[in-house]
């Protein structure tokens, strides 16, 4: 079945850029996703690409996929504390009815100031 | 901007209860999810639901659990008799199945006794 995997946690300072990794197993992956959970609140869509694309850009936010290494990057430009919240990961698959997304466990990213 | 919404917050009951838990999808959407999120661990696939029928379920949702639309904007998980391991963040989702957005709502968390 489908896998997604990614790192645990990840500390930076504020002002730095972030990067948070993923990765994934199911080749007819349709999208990929990046949610943002802060304590105690719901999953908050930050952005998503289509397979065909490798990059897409959205204010501070990059994404990049790597289609044939199966492996997704959110990319945070001058992070604040603001971003500190736990990162899932998530593919979408078009191999069933019913459009269902796979997670990732998450990664905490920290932000010191 | 549209939101998905969930009732309730948060319920507490008593092993062997059962539960419904309330959801309003995007007025648009024409698929509609549940996920759980068992405190620390992924977020997990529960049910998908298109044109007033399951599409796809997994595992979890077995014969304690049912789904239903019964008017034009409401969406609820039931749970017959919950057990204490449905103790979880159940989290509501949903999509118009033309764009890549798939936008949760804040969840609702399940506390059994």
């Amino acid at each position: 079945g489908e896998d997604v995997e990614q790192s645990l946690f990840l500390s930076v300072r504020e002002g730095d850029s972030s990067v948070i990794n993923c990765t994934y197993t199911d080749s007819s992956s349709t999208y990929l996703y990046w949610y943002k959970q802060e304590p105690g609140a719901g999953l908050q869509l930050l952005t998503y690409i289509f397979s065909n694309m490798d990059m897409k850009q959205d204010q501070r936010l990059t994404v990049l996929l790597n289609k044939k290494d199966k492996h997704l990057s959110l990319r945070i430009a001058d992070t604040q504390t603001g971003d500190s919240a736990i990162y899932f990961c998530a593919e979408r698959t078009n191999n069933n009815a019913g459009n269902m997304l796979t997670f990732g466990g998450g990664t905490r990213l920290m932000v010191k100031p | 901007e549209p939101e998905v919404t969930q009732t309730p917050s948060h319920q507490v009951t008593q092993m062997g209860q059962e539960v419904i838990l309330r959801c309003v999808p995007i007025s648009n959407h024409l698929y509609f999810y549940w996920y759980r999120q068992i405190l620390g661990q992924k977020v997990e696939f529960l049910v998908s639901f298109y044109n007033n029928e399951i599409s796809e379920k997994s595992e979890i949702f077995d014969d304690q659990f049912s789904v239903e639309r019964p008017d034009g904007s409401n969406f609820t998980l039931k749970i017959r008799s919950t057990k204490l391991e449905d103790s979880a963040m159940y989290f509501c989702a949903s999509t118009n199945g033309n764009t890549g957005e798939l936008f949760f709502g804040e969840g609702s968390r399940l506390t059994v006794l």
